[in-house]
């Protein structure tokens, strides 16, 4: 099976920062992983798909990239409503394995 | 209309049984395919389940295998999981989830909360 293994576990940061988020797969997963974004007591929210392809909807300051075996997600200006949980997430049409998280603090 | 809203979440007891529900709205329900992926309190995200979009494929995280089974009635727009054999460990939120481009997620339920207790 593939583990994902995602970098910090935990951020601090401030508004206006540039934030980057690595996921590292056991192998390669070329360009099958996407991005979510969760706040607390509410459903995660798709950000990126395809490892860089942005969903419709999600801020431009959003971006991802990486294939392989090393992706990131980066949020070029971070915003107040950017603080949460990020998760990476190998897809394929039979499974859908997480990494752990990364939560965004305010610093 | 809320696209997915998941039903059947409680307490119980651990071995016991228990079935949860997803209805779709809003969206040609037969085209896509569902997952269903939990949340213990306090934790990360964890893949349960898809089922493709005729019913023809079905796959499990090995933590479910063998006491889980997702199905769907596409003539009523929904999908459901059946929970058997019930752990402690599946404690969790419960969420229902569309799937598009090969796998990954881009609609959710609000989640129903299971507690085996």
């Amino acid at each position: 099976d593939i583990q994902m293994t995602q970098s910090p576990s935990t951020l601090s940061a401030s508004v206006g920062d540039r934030v980057t988020i690595t996921c590292r797969p056991s192998q390669n997963i070329y360009t099958w992983l996407a991005w979510y974004q969760q706040k607390p007591g509410k459903a995660p929210r798709l950000l990126i798909y395809k490892a860089s392809s942005l969903e419709s909807g999600v801020p431009s300051r959003f971006s991802g990239s990486g294939s392989g075996t090393e992706f990131t997600l980066t949020i070029s200006s971070l915003q107040p409503d950017d603080f949460a949980t990020y998760y990476c997430q190998h897809y394929n049409s039979y499974s859908g394995t997480f990494g752990q998280g990364t939560k965004v603090e305010i610093k | 209309q809320v696209p997915l809203v998941e039903s059947g979440g409680g307490v119980v007891q651990p071995g016991r049984s228990l079935r949860l529900s997803c209805a779709a709205a809003g969206f040609t329900f037969n085209r896509y395919g569902m997952h269903w992926v939990r949340q213990a309190p306090g934790k990360g995200l964890e893949w349960v389940a898809v089922i493709w979009y005729d019913g023809s494929g079905k796959y499990y995280a090995d933590s479910v295998k063998g006491r889980f089974t997702i199905s769907r009635d596409n003539s009523k727009n929904t999908v459901d999981l059946q929970m058997n054999s019930l752990r402690v460990e599946d404690t969790a939120v419960y969420y229902c989830a569309r799937e598009i481009n090969g796998g990954c997620m881009d609609v959710w339920g609000q989640g129903t909360t299971v507690t085996v207790s």
